[in-house]
């Protein structure tokens, strides 16, 4: 296993379509995390995963943003209705209890709203 | 709240220097405290972390210290190498009031010139 896995890479869409981010964790991780990174920013917290449970959601999360995980494995993130502002990079992260561990980041999946 | 503000924004030093990196936050139950490092079109990578039981913790040129009264921490690279120009974020968290997530800091870009 060589580490948290996101698909694609890159996107690149025009405002108001929808698209859907997926990301691997590393192997027997509990725990998935979802982050946003515009320029110049640290990572924004957008969403938690226990296993399959969905645990906290962050309030940048609006409704037009859902993420699963189904059978506590590979997670989904999806965007409908893109807008512009949505442009950035969404990072993955996984770790293991306790919570405090490390959290292995993916490369990221950059999002680009024409 | 929330919040972890980081200073400075850019970084530049000569090599064999000494890098300082610093970070502010407010939310006393915070009690999880990773540096992260991060390359251009790579996701985040744990570098060192601490917790507010240490004022101090080492790992080869790396060193965190950490003073809880104050709420603050910093980063020190010692022998600074241009290997480690990079943008370098500081995090925090707390399981209990704010969940698994990490609130990250806005980065400093380090530069560490031959």
């Amino acid at each position: 296993d060589t580490g948290v896995s996101q698909n694609p890479r890159h996107k690149i869409t025009k405002r108001g379509q929808n698209v859907t981010f997926r990301c691997d964790p590393i192997s027997e991780h509990n725990r998935l995390y979802w982050y946003r990174q515009t320029l110049g920013q640290g990572p924004e917290f957008l969403t938690y995963f226990q296993n399959e449970a969905q645990l906290e959601k962050s309030r940048l999360l609006s409704d037009r943003f859902s993420a699963e995980r189904p059978k506590g494995s590979f997670s989904t993130l999806e965007i409908q209705r893109t807008e512009q502002g949505d442009s950035a990079m969404y990072l993955c992260a996984s770790s293991l209890d306790p919570w405090y561990n490390e959290q292995f980041f993916g490369p990221g999946t950059r999002l680009t709203v024409l | 709240q929330q919040q972890v503000k980081q200073s400075p924004q850019s970084l530049i030093v000569q090599k064999g220097g000494i890098s300082i990196i610093n970070c502010a936050y407010e939310n006393t139950a915070f009690d999880y405290f990773p540096w992260y490092q991060q390359f251009p079109g790579k996701g985040p990578a744990l570098l060192i972390a601490i917790r507010p039981d240490v004022s101090e913790k080492k790992e080869g040129r790396f060193t965190i210290s950490f003073n809880k009264s104050a709420k603050q921490f910093s980063l020190h690279i010692m022998d600074s190498q241009p290997g480690d120009s990079a943008t370098y974020f500081c995090a925090a968290g707390n399981e209990e009031t704010s969940g698994s997530r990490l609130t990250f800091g806005e980065g400093t870009q380090l530069t560490v010139n031959p």
